[in-house]
């Protein structure tokens, strides 16, 4: 079985200032890690992903997430927050070899001006 | 390149008619998915399908769904005697190959059930 969980509903920070939204998984076997962000009546939107490798990966929009398998996290990051980032992003984690992603809950990120 | 292609966006219809939700894939793309998105719980799995086949329909209830993607055309969702639990979003996604690749989703058809 597979299993991600996203442990805050919402994050707020200001603009200008680093933002991290937060995800753990649990998974048998090597994990595969994506991360997708959703626009008000749009659909996911992929951001990034981790398969092997570097720890730290680097996707769209200046993002990027660590992979600490010890803390079976994967922690969504970014230097410096704008307005336009404000959306709901989405953790997935699929095992190795399978082809179907579990995804969480969502986490609705608000970034004030 | 369009992209995954939804349509309608948006479908109203009475309890006890069907619901037809059609998603056209990326140019090159042979794997299609389908997920379900309800407020508060997050994006759910409903069926996989290549052409002409139906992977993996473990996410799908047993009864009034029904999913196809066949050789010419676009997947189809097909929902039965609505009822209005199926409000939700109806999201499509593909890849063009396993889903490691990372999926493009469609925007979804958001159906409504009166």
């Amino acid at each position: 079985a597979q299993s991600v969980a996203q442990p805050e509903d919402q994050v707020n920070v200001a603009e200008g200032n680093p933002l991290t939204v937060k995800c753990t998984y649990s998974v048998s076997g090597n994990p595969y890690l994506f991360w997708y962000v959703q626009y008000p009546n749009r659909g996911l939107q992929f951001l990034l992903k981790y398969i092997t490798g570097d720890n730290l990966v680097k996707g769209s929009y200046g993002f990027e997430a660590e992979f600490n398998k010890s803390q079976t996290s994967f922690h969504l990051k970014k230097p410096s927050a704008l307005v336009s980032d404000s959306a709901l992003y989405f953790c997935a984690v699929m095992k190795g070899g399978s082809y179907i992603p579990t995804f969480g809950r969502g986490t609705s990120l608000i970034v004030h001006p | 390149n369009a992209g995954v292609m939804q349509n309608p966006r948006h479908l109203v219809r009475r309890r006890g008619q069907e619901a037809r939700l059609r998603c056209s894939p990326m140019k090159g793309h042979s794997h299609v998915y389908w997920y379900r998105q309800l407020p508060e719980e997050g994006l759910k799995f409903m069926v996989y399908l290549q052409k002409e086949n139906i992977i993996d329909e473990s996410g799908m209830p047993k009864e009034r769904f029904s999913a196809e993607f066949p050789k010419e055309g676009p997947s189809i969702l097909r929902i039965q005697q609505v009822v209005r639990g199926d409000s939700a979003a109806y999201f499509c996604a593909s890849s063009p190959g396993q889903a490691e690749y990372g999926y493009t989703f469609g925007s979804g058809t958001r159906l409504t059930v009166v």
